[in-house]
């Protein structure tokens, strides 16, 4: 299997605090991307970050890329209960994604 | 503007039966996808399509079949259902590689239990 890895698997904290939760990918990649699983429901796309890139923001999301470590993070920033979700990096292919496994983020009023 | 939809949302099947997952996408995507969750394992890739009149092979592709007759419908068959395919199962559709990087659009899921 070609998936990444996150890490934590779970990650609670309280309002206020920031989430930030790492991910690890095994392959070369074109782009890396974040996507938020609320409970039950589908993935929704966050942010995406091409390989020549080394950080990105959008709103309260921070995505950092280091290459040459296979690896990415992101930082949610002054978290809230809303964003109470599982979260998964994905890796761009020739035509496909290849999803970690995830990181459970519980944010506590 | 309905985005992904996908038909049925909760399914219950007896060993050995069959069924077809449904999926459609109002935004001219050219590349559809089905994975499937399980607990503890993400999503796995279990079929994908580049275009209409195409199918190739995922991660997990065995027990199952599809179909892209039409560019917006991509269906999902179980020929003959095993209690290893209770899962949770999503649609994926994206625009062609190297427009939006491949950002995929998710339906909202089909929950299967094969008893």
């Amino acid at each position: 299997s070609q998936q990444g890895e996150e890490d934590p698997q779970a990650l609670s904290i309280q309002e206020g605090e920031n989430a930030t939760m790492n991910c690890s990918y095994k392959t070369s990649i074109n782009n890396l991307q974040w996507y938020r699983q609320n409970s039950g429901r589908g993935l929704v796309h966050l942010i995406l970050i091409r390989s020549n890139e080394r950080e990105k923001h959008s709103g309260r999301l921070r995505v950092t890329l280091d290459t040459s470590k296979k690896s990415s993070s992101l930082l949610i920033t002054a978290s809230r209960a809303a964003d109470t979700a599982s979260y998964f990096c994905a890796q761009t292919g020739y035509s496909t994604l290849t999803f970690g496994k995830g990181t459970m983020l519980l944010v506590s009023p | 503007n309905a985005g992904v939809t996908q038909t049925p949302k909760f399914r219950v099947l007896k060993t050995g039966q069959s069924m077809t997952l449904l999926c459609a996408q109002d935004m001219n995507h050219e590349y559809m996808y089905w994975y499937r969750q399980d607990p503890g394992m993400g999503l796995r890739l279990i079929h994908y399509s580049v275009g209409e009149g195409t199918t190739a092979k995922g991660e997990v592709p065995d027990g199952y079949n599809v179909s892209r007759l039409k560019k917006q419908n991509f269906l999902l068959g179980l020929e003959s259902a095993a209690p290893s395919q209770t899962s949770v199962y999503f649609c994926a559709s994206s625009y062609k590689i190297g427009q939006q990087g491949n950002i995929q659009y998710f339906g909202a899921g089909t929950r299967l239990s094969v008893l």
